[in-house]
């Protein structure tokens, strides 16, 4: 089945402590992305990614890093994950011309 | 500045009604745009696409239309059903960013 899978689905971490999302597609898209969900506000792009080792920074990039070592992975990694990244995370893989565009599952993150 | 809005954020019709999402953007080099439906609990899923040099796509039971002129970009579902009640929203692409809408949230009373 064509999917993107994200890991974990839920998370509650303290502020601080470096945490990784994982994010992985078996559609061999070129492209990947991650955004972050909050109520009012929709879906904001933090970075993205055309292909491997190539990343750019979307709309709201601050306190987050991304790589893009292998095709099929784009993990997310917060180094100092503050409260204000407590939201709902969302991977997505695309065809390089955008067509496909697909979602993982989400990860609920809450940083206390 | 730059914006993908929608101009209801809730939408209430009755079963086998049509409803009709409204989407507005504001860059005109944005070529290529997407609604997306998204259930309570899960990520969003696709639902049709559209590139700048058309004006119309259907699919199953879904229209979208897109009028460059005004910017302006619409979801039609025929027949509204229950399953149908999620939030939907569009999507832009200019470059390689995509930019989403807040959603609309559309509630099929039975």
């Amino acid at each position: 089945e064509a999917q993107v899978t994200q890991n974990p689905r839920y998370l509650i971490t303290v502020t601080g402590k470096k945490l990784t999302v994982t994010c992985s597609q078996n559609m061999n898209h070129e492209y990947m992305s991650w955004y972050r969900q909050d109520p009012g506000l929709g879906l904001r792009q933090i970075y993205y990614s055309m292909n491997v080792e190539v990343t750019d920074k979307g709309d709201v990039p601050e306190g987050y890093k991304v790589s893009r070592k292998e095709k099929r992975n784009f993990p997310l990694i917060l180094e100092s994950p503050s409260p204000n990244q407590t939201s709902l995370y969302f991977c997505a893989s695309s065809r390089r011309d955008g067509t496909g565009y697909t979602f993982g599952s989400g990860t609920r993150l809450t940083v206390v | 500045g730059e914006s993908v809005g929608l101009h209801l954020p809730t939408l209430s019709v009755q079963e086998g009604d049509n409803s009709i999402i409204n989407c507005a953007y504001s860059n005109s080099a944005s070529d290529y745009f997407i609604w997306y439906k998204q259930e309570s609990g899960k990520g969003p899923q696709f639902i049709i696409d559209i590139r700048s040099n058309m004006d119309k796509r259907q699919g199953q039971r879904v229209t979208v239309l897109l009028n460059k002129t005004v910017k302006h970009l619409s979801l039609q579902i025929a027949a509204t059903q229950p399953g149908d009640s999620a939030v939907y929203f569009c999507a832009d692409r200019r470059t390689d960013i995509m930019r989403f809408g807040a959603g609309t949230r559309l509630t099929v009373k039975p």
